[in-house]
């Protein structure tokens, strides 16, 4: 199966900071490309996701860019507030019915 | 209204008991998932089912065994559990080559 790199494994910015979280995937077919936000005991929950014929796309304060001939993309959080605080999963999916996760980011933002 | 939901969402048993887990989506998704998440937070995936048919399943032991009686319920039922299996089971449905899923609250499951 697919597999997917996650770094850092924990990011801790300043309020009002940037942060970057990266993943790199193994399988060239892999098209899809979700990002989710899991808070402390709540399920993972969908923030943004990109698709293979895209190079980035941006929703507010969060942005993801992607490098299909690299095999490598990454999460932007601009701005960053408190309440960004939680671990964040990237995930690569082929056609769309097969998820795999990356390790996990615990981010941290101090006020 | 739930999207997705899964029940229990605590379940405390003791080693070499059999217990099961139930979800249902009601989002008319073709896809459902199960997914399990260790202490380390890492989420693996160990069963989905599309429209009644197994099309993924990892190496997972053969006492962990999902049941789709219909196109929006995945259950999955554990035998003879052990310690290791002490974990958070999600629960997820997606619509077909959609690129992503969505996710229940979780089942906590302690096994002692």
């Amino acid at each position: 199966g697919e597999n997917v790199e996650q770094h850092p494994s924990t990011l801790s910015v300043q309020e009002g900071d940037s942060a970057v979280i990266k993943c790199t995937y193994s399988d060239s077919a892999s098209n899809y490309f979700p990002w989710y936000k899991q808070e402390l005991g709540k399920r993972p929950q969908l923030i943004i996701d990109i698709r293979s014929n895209v190079g980035e796309k941006k929703d507010q304060r969060i942005a993801v860019t992607l490098n299909k001939t690299a095999k490598h993309f990454s999460l932007h959080i601009t701005e960053t507030q408190p309440e960004d605080s939680a671990v964040y999963f990237c995930a690569a999916s082929k056609n769309g019915n097969q998820f795999y996760f990356g390790t996990g980011t615990s981010l941290t933002v101090i006020p | 209204d739930t999207a997705v939901s899964q029940t229990p969402k605590y379940l405390v048993t003791q080693m070499g008991n059999d217990k099961s887990i139930k979800c249902e989506q009601n989002l008319g998704h073709d896809t459902m998932y199960w997914y399990k998440q260790d202490s380390k937070k890492f989420l693996k995936i160990m069963f989905s089912y599309n429209n009644k048919e197994l099309i993924i399943n990892e190496t997972v032991p053969n006492r962990f065994s999902p049941k789709s009686p219909d196109k929006a319920h995945l259950n999955l039922h554990i035998n003879s559990l052990e310690l290791g299996d002490s974990a958070v089971y999600f629960c997820a449905s997606s619509p077909f080559n959609a690129g992503v899923a969505f996710f229940g609250q979780g089942t906590r499951l302690t096994v002692v």
